[in-house]
């Protein structure tokens, strides 16, 4: 079993509409959770942490299940320049090293 | 403005030729990492460093080296490159403190024949 798991999509979404991906990880011992952004050929940048109460970045909203190991990311009102491929990242407590899911390719439609 | 850069961002070589892709940063960051990017598989580590004279392996450094002799470079080394190391590869820095946010150069494609 993969250590991070997310639906490779694609999710194909119109203009304004509200969109959730999830992402599950295996590790129970996993401390930090994250969402990164990689725009096609791009290199990643980091979009959002994620907290144990949620977290929200103005159409971003992120939040995390540690019962169900899963973290999930909803944009809301979805632009064009969301278009991209939303990375999962996980890491254990004090561990600098970050496990990346394979990402899940969003494409908004006009 | 602060970076990483990679070069080559591009490089067709063929089998056993050594090749060096180099890394750089300007951000005066502790912590440095290579990772390898392929369909299906994801952004997997193969080497990191905390700091100087510092490097560990990732999860993938078979057929790799590294160094770091300065707090800016850390060096990709592919003593003898083979077709399975065809890959896009980033080289990503951070602060030690915050290692979760990691600055990532913009890649470089790899093609060995």
């Amino acid at each position: 079993r993969k250590e991070v798991e997310q639906d490779p999509g694609p999710f194909n979404v119109p203009e304004g509409a509200t969109v959730a991906f999830n992402c599950t990880y295996s590790n129970s011992a996993s401390q930090s959770f994250f969402w990164y952004r990689q725009d096609c050929r791009k290199e990643p940048k980091l979009l959002m942490s994620v907290y144990s109460s949620g977290n929200e970045d103005g159409r971003f909203t992120a939040q995390l299940n540690r019962a169900s190991q899963y973290i999930s990311l909803l944009i809301r009102d979805s632009k064009l320049s969301d278009s991209a491929t939303y990375l999962c990242v996980v890491s254990l407590f004090g561990n600098e090293k970050l496990t990346f899911g394979t990402g899940t390719r969003l494409t908004i439609i006009p | 403005e602060a970076q990483v850069t990679q070069n080559p961002r591009y490089l067709i070589t063929v089998t056993g030729k050594k090749l060096t892709v180099t890394c750089s940063q300007n951000m005066n960051h502790e912590y440095m990492s290579w990772y390898r990017q392929d369909p299906g598989l994801g952004l997997r580590q193969i080497y990191y460093s905390m700091n100087v004279e510092v490097t560990d392996k990732g999860d993938v450094p078979e057929g790799y080296k590294v160094s770091r002799k300065e707090k800016r470079n850390f060096p990709l080394i592919l003593e003898s490159p083979s077709p399975n190391q065809t890959s896009l590869y980033f080289c990503a820095s951070s602060r030690r403190q915050s290692s979760y946010e990691q600055y990532f150069g913009p890649g470089t494609r790899l093609t060995v024949t």
